[in-house]
């Protein structure tokens, strides 16, 4: 079975640029988490989605944070314009049953 | 906000003994889970617990759950060096919602 799928590992922007983070939850799972992992911290909820629809979003700093998931399968995380506090590691996992899988996240530096 | 705070932050021990992770939490549950995380890398889920359930074994390990006191641990029985990374418990509210709630984590070092 294929894991959580995140592409890119990393990457590197200079703040106030944009990044788009994306995302592939295994086949069948209908809820998909993303979560921000700063360093030395637990993995902090952004938002959840139920199938194509949001059930939690009350994290996402929604003034630069977007996210979607469209026709309930993958999902893309955007941060326009990036602060040097994003900095972190942005996780996703998907679950079906309550077991999350997580994928192996990208790690995002901001300079 | 953070749901569950591990306890200790960080623990030491030998190869070969039992290393015991503490987790305490706030509001009303669902379920607890107990993930793993090695550097550098994912978290990969280790065992479910649910609210009505005590106790729950995996291998080597061992999962409690307090519902009146929130709070659960977790222990690893004849620890390995692989045994080292970060533990983290997360909490599964009983909205039907099924957010994962984190904690800060327990970093293990098991020395060979």
């Amino acid at each position: 079975e294929a894991g959580v799928a995140q592409s890119p590992r990393y990457k590197i922007i200079e703040k106030r640029q944009s990044v788009a983070f994306w995302c592939n939850p295994i086949s069948g799972h209908a809820t998909l988490y993303w979560y921000q992992q700063i360093l030395g911290q637990g993995p902090k909820l952004l938002i959840q989605f139920q199938n194509n629809g949001v059930v939690d979003d009350s994290q996402l700093p929604k003034d630069r944070f977007s996210a979607e998931r469209l026709k309930g399968v993958d999902s893309t995380l955007k941060i326009q314009p990036a602060k040097l506090e994003d900095s972190a590691v942005y996780l996703c996992a998907s679950s079906w049953d309550g077991e999350a899988f997580f994928g192996q996240g990208t790690r995002l530096t901001v300079v | 906000s953070q749901q569950g705070e591990e306890d200790p932050q960080a623990l030491s021990i030998q190869e070969g003994e039992n290393a015991t992770m503490n987790c305490s939490y706030k509001t009303s549950i669902n379920n607890l889970q107990w993930y793993r995380q090695n550097s550098g890398r994912g978290l990969v889920h280790l065992i479910l617990i649910r609210s009505n359930e005590r106790e729950k074994h995996s291998g080597r390990l061992r999962v409690t759950l307090d519902t009146s006191k929130k709070s659960s641990s977790l222990l690893i029985t004849a620890s390995r060096a692989a045994d080292t990374a970060s533990y983290f418990c997360a909490t599964s509210d009983n909205t039907g919602r099924r957010a994962l709630t984190f904690g800060s984590g327990t970093r293990l070092q098991v020395q060979p």
